[in-house]
């Protein structure tokens, strides 16, 4: 089947570095997203990988290794606002159908 | 730009009724995904359409339905509901040619079912 892992929470201090892993078990697949979602908000998409390496974005990365079916969220210099959940996401070839991972909660502490 | 908007935003029902979701999408864009978010079960994927074409759907019984109209708004319809079909209920929009695209999220609708 199709599936991705995450892990269901992460605690992290104000400040640090935290890294959310995604484990797949899919193919054919274009690539690898990463969604952020506010309590009571909508997802709004964070970075997206097509190839395997490192993607960087201001303070977010994201990284992806196909043949280790294995990818990971990088958080620099966490902020408070950053507490939220994180979903990474998978859109199949052709398929126009998006999975989604069950999402980790991240909780900032000052 | 508008954002993608849906409506309503909150909805109470009994088992054995049934909803009707509308969501507008982004201007330009043509395709509308939904998705249905329960705690702990992330977002599962219910259909994709574009161009009034569904061209997917996730693994939801046949009381969840859809539809796209010329204008790219969609509905999508949940009959003889059931307690577990609360959800928060999330419609996505995206330009819909590319391979890869960002999904534009609306703000949800919460169906609470009694």
């Amino acid at each position: 089947g199709q599936s991705l892992e995450q892990p269901s929470e992460v605690t992290a201090v104000e400040g640090a570095i935290v890294q959310i892993n995604c484990t797949y078990q899919t193919s054919g697949f274009y690539g690898l997203s990463w969604y952020q979602q506010h309590d009571g908000g909508a997802p709004t998409f964070l970075s997206y990988n097509a190839l395997d390496g490192l993607e960087e974005t201001g303070r977010f990365s994201s990284f992806l290794s196909r043949s280790d079916s294995y990818g990971y969220l990088l958080l620099q210099e966490l902020q408070m606002k950053d507490s939220a959940s994180y979903f990474c996401a998978v859109t199949f070839t052709g398929g126009f159908k998006t999975i989604f991972g069950a999402g980790t909660r991240l909780f900032v502490k000052a | 730009k508008a954002g993608v908007t849906q409506t309503p935003r909150y909805l109470i029902k009994t088992r054995g009724q049934q909803v009707t979701l509308s969501c507008s999408p982004i201007s330009g864009h043509r395709s509308v995904s939904w998705y249905q978010q329960t705690p702990g079960q992330g977002l599962q994927f219910l259909f994709e359409y574009f161009s009034e074409t569904q061209r997917n759907k996730g693994n939801f019984p046949g009381r969840f339905s859809g539809r796209q109209f010329s204008n790219s708004r969609s509905e999508m319809n949940v009959s003889t509901l059931e307690l577990g079909d609360s959800a928060l209920y999330l419609c996505a929009s995206s330009l819909g040619v590319g391979n890869q695209e960002t999904q534009y999220f609306g703000p949800g609708t919460r169906l609470l079912v009694l």
